[in-house]
Formats: structure tokens, C-alpha cells, sequence
């Protein structure tokens, strides 16, 4: 079946430390990648996304990932933390022929001063 | 541009009630979608318009849900006969461009409902 799977509900890193969430999924062909942010009393916004091309996507907010099609994984990476990141991030596929973009259930990050 | 508004943010109800929310999409944007996003879940896709058409649904949507987008601007969905399993938040989004799936969606705040 069809799906879109975030296996870390809840991580609290450092403020400074490195971040790495993951996100895998499961489909008979490459799906179309994103990774959405929601902080609190604001609407997902969008932070990268991948089609094609180049392996290692470059966001906004000084976040990046990664898509390794042998592991279906696209998980989103950053060098250092701020208090600022901390919000819930949502993995999201879609198909080319498909206006059904799936969401994870999402992890929620927690930064520590 | 204010990006997507939705309105209201919050609606509490009672079982059994209709309750309609509005969709403002970023101007132009000739796609729309609904999703409904429950605790500790992502959002679900409910329905999809391209301009006035509505051209997808979600088994989740049942009979009980209505969505229109008259002339293709803002859009309205209606949940007639609410049940307490409808609680949730309703969000909005809309985008741009040529190829649905790899569009840019634009998301509002969002309408949390609460069905008493």
C-alpha cells in the first residue's frame, strides 16, 4: 500500500546541535517529495522539495535533504538548531498524475536552550 | 498579497448542526484544495478545484460535506449534520502552475472546529 511514514513522532535536540528527521516511503514509482513546517497558529509552509535531478535539496530556513531512492528515504537535515525551529514537520508525496499529495503523521520538534 | 485566509479560525458547535467555512486563495491561484487534519496526524486531502471545477474527492468526504468555489475565486465548505468525529482543522491551500503534483502549496491557517 500506498505510503508516507515519519517513524520519529517526537525529538528534542540542543539549540546548536545537528537535526535529522526522516521520512520514508512506500510507492511503485518515485513520488515527488516536500517537507512542510507548521509551527503553532500558522498555516504548513513549505521548506524544500524534490522532482528530479540532484540528490541533496537545498531549503529555506538553512534546511536541506536528502532522497536515496534505494532506501525510499528523504530525510531533512540541518547543521545547527535554533529555538525558532522548533514546530512540527510533515514529510509529503505526490504523484505526477495524482492531485492526492499524502502527508506523515509528522514529528514534533522540541529545542532545549 | 496576504497569502490564504480562512475563515472562521475557530467554530465550536453542537452535534447535528451545519457549519460552513470560507477559503480565500492567494489571488490568481487557479488550484484549491481541502484537507482535514486531525491531533497528532498530517493533513488529509478532502477535495481538490482547478478553477470552478471540482475535480477530485476524498472517500473521507462523505455526503454529509459539501464544497463549491463559485467563479473560481474563494471557496466555501459546508458539513451538514456535524458529528463529534468531525472535529478537526479544516485547512485550505492553493497553488499555481501547470502540473498539479509538483506545484507549491500555499497554506492557510486553518478552521478548528469542534462539534460538541
Amino acid at each position: 500500500a500506498q505510503s508516507v511514514t515519519q517513524p520519529d513522532i517526537h525529538i528534542t535536540v540542543s539549540e546548536g546541535a545537528s537535526l535529522e528527521l526522516r521520512c520514508n516511503y512506500s510507492y511503485g514509482a518515485t513520488p515527488y517529495l516536500f517537507w512542510y513546517v507548521q509551527s503553532p497558529g500558522q498555516g504548513l509552509q513549505l521548506l524544500l522539495k524534490y522532482f528530479s535531478g540532484d540528490t541533496l535539496v537545498q531549503g529555506i530556513k538553512g534546511f536541506e535533504a536528502e532522497f536515496k531512492r534505494s532506501q525510499s528515504s528523504f530525510n531533512l537535515r540541518k547543521p545547527s538548531v535554533h529555538w525558532s525551529d522548533a514546530a512540527e514537520y510533515f514529510c509529503a508525496v505526490a504523484l505526477y498524475n495524482n492531485n492526492d499529495m499524502r502527508f506523515g503523521a509528522g514529528t514534533r520538534l522540541t529545542v532545549k536552550p | 498579497d496576504t497569502g490564504v485566509s480562512q475563515d472562521p479560525r475557530h467554530k465550536i458547535t453542537k452535534r447535528g448542526q451545519n457549519v460552513t467555512f470560507r477559503c480565500d486563495p492567494i489571488s490568481e491561484h487557479n488550484r484549491l484544495y481541502w484537507y482535514r487534519q486531525t491531533l497528532g496526524q498530517g493533513p488529509e486531502f478532502l477535495t481538490y478545484f482547478q478553477n470552478e471545477a471540482q475535480l477530485e474527492k476524498s472517500r473521507l468526504l462523505s455526503d454529509r460535506f459539501s464544497a463549491e468555489r463559485p467563479k473560481g475565486s474563494f471557496s466555501t465548505l459546508e458539513i451538514q449534520r456535524t458529528e463529534q468525529g468531525d472535529s478537526a482543522m479544516y485547512l485550505c491551500a492553493s497553488s499555481l502552475g501547470l502540473v498539479a503534483a509538483k506545484e507549491t502549496q500555499y497554506f492557510g491557517p486553518g478552521t478548528r472546529l469542534l462539534v460538541l
